[in-house]
């Protein structure tokens, strides 16, 4: 079975721009989570989607946003990119995502991302 | 929210030691992760341990989730092992999302 897959694997854009990443969660699981890992910050959760809703939400401002295909893809968007912005995005994905429900998450490989 | 404090922060082994990575979580959980980074930046799936003990191999972690702590043992250390484990739970109340501690830097040195 295929793990989770990000594409691109590295991104080089300037300030100002917007920027597209997608991931790809293995087979049957319809939970995708997002996170951003920073050296200062460390890892933070972004979003979470199921069945192409967002249940749940990170504390980061409105420019970051995601969506969810009915195939349980999963793509998340940064518009007016700061030099702040430059991290490792992390994708994950599980069966459900259910609370009290014994699951593992499995992350992609990420994508680096580099605001210059 | 959940505070997930790691220690130690840094570690430095020869191969074949032993060492033990802590974990301390502020709140009652309902998912406590371990994950290895890789140098690749992927991070890989160690143990789902809420409560008790789990063995793998050369691994092996164990949460008392009464006192809020969880241990990662490993024993026998290679060079492989090296890089960044991350202790992760998730609050009762807190949904699907998981809280990350800071990590614990390991190198194993030949």
């Amino acid at each position: 079975k295929a793990g989770v897959t990000q594409t691109p694997r590295y991104l080089i854009k300037t300030r100002g721009q917007q920027v597209t990443l997608s991931c790809s969660p293995i087979s049957g699981h319809r939970s995708v989570s997002w996170y951003q890992q920073t050296p200062g910050q460390g890892l933070q959760f972004l979003f979470e989607y199921f069945s192409e809703t967002q249940r749940n939400k990170g504390n980061f401002p409105g420019r970051f946003s995601g969506r969810q295909f009915s195939n349980s893809r999963s793509e998340m968007n940064v518009s007016t990119l700061e030099l702040g912005d430059s991290a490792l995005y992390l994708c994950a994905s599980s069966l459900s995502g259910r609370t009290g429900i014994f699951e593992k998450l499995f992350f992609g490989s990420g994508t680096q991302l580099s605001v210059l | 929210g959940i505070q997930v404090e790691q220690s130690p922060p840094d570690l430095i082994l020869q191969e074949g030691a032993n060492s033990t990575l802590r974990c301390n979580f502020s709140d009652s959980v309902n998912n406590l992760q371990w994950f290895h980074q890789n140098p690749w930046g992927q991070l890989i799936n160690l143990f789902y341990i809420p409560s008790g003990t789990k063995q793998n191999g050369r691994l092996s972690a164990t949460t008392v989730a009464t006192e809020r702590y969880s241990l990662l043992y490993i024993s026998s250390s290679q060079t492989t092992d090296s890089g960044v484990y991350f202790c992760a739970v998730r609050e009762e109340t807190s949904g699907s999302r998981l809280t990350f501690g800071e990590g614990t830097q390991l190198t194993v040195n030949p």
